[in-house]
């Protein structure tokens, strides 16, 4: 599996963007970037994935740069509720084993 | 409602007892995974399984065994030779389809050796 790196802890304030680096520069072409949360106590839930363009979903956007090595995980209006530890992974798929870093604690601020 | 199902919630064992945590899926998935959480930490893989009769190691899978004798079901045996067995205990799955491997978690066993 490609490496990631990720901040230790973010800010946000309530209502506002909530902006989450990964670089990944290791990510071979057929890996894809995936992220995920865990909110305190429970198991970790799926956000959303890439393999080279953007996407959105419900919950959030992905943006992935051109050559593939960062993305960013965009929440567009933080609630309390998005208090939580976020992972970014890569992964090629089929029966490649999934692992995970320390991803990123984000603490939305009233 | 498709889901992976862990049980117990909580579980506390004596010191030098093997105990196993239950996982279970009805989502038809191929692949399994155990991991292991201690607090403020991320996730280590413990033992995964890409189909039913095999499994491989993680990366911390001294102490710990597993069976797949079944596809909805992968339990996990905590040893007595773990040496430090208390912490959270999640158990996922994928499709094991390329592309789509978005993981499915069970809520979580926490698990209290004392």
């Amino acid at each position: 599996d490609a490496k990631t790196t990720q901040p230790t802890s973010m800010d946000c304030a309530e209502g506002r963007a909530a902006n989450l680096p990964c670089n990944h520069s290791t990510i071979s072409g057929n890996e894809y970037v995936y992220w995920y949360r865990q909110i305190h106590s429970q198991g970790p839930q799926y956000i959303i994935h890439g393999l080279k363009n953007n996407e959105t979903n419900e919950m959030a956007s992905l943006i992935i740069t051109e050559d593939r090595k960062s993305s960013t995980l965009i929440l567009p209006h933080a609630t309390l509720r998005d208090t939580a530890v976020y992972y970014c992974i890569v992964n090629r798929g089929g029966y490649q084993k999934v692992t995970f870093g320390t991803g990123t604690k984000l603490q939305v601020i009233p | 409602d498709g889901g992976i199902t862990q049980s117990p919630k909580y579980l506390f064992r004596k010191e030098g007892q093997n105990v196993t945590l239950s996982c279970e899926q009805n989502l038809n998935h191929d692949a399994m995974y155990w991991y292991r959480q201690d607090p403020g930490q991320g996730l280590r893989l413990i033992y995964y399984s890409q189909i039913v009769n095999d499994f491989q190691k993680g990366d911390i899978a001294e102490g710990y065994s597993v069976s797949r004798e079944k596809k909805e079901s992968f339990p996990l045996t905590v040893t007595s030779a773990q040496k430090n067995p208390t912490a959270f205990y999640l158990c996922a799955s994928t499709t094991g389809q390329a592309g789509n491997t978005e993981a499915f978690f069970g809520q979580g066993t926490r698990l209290t050796v004392v």
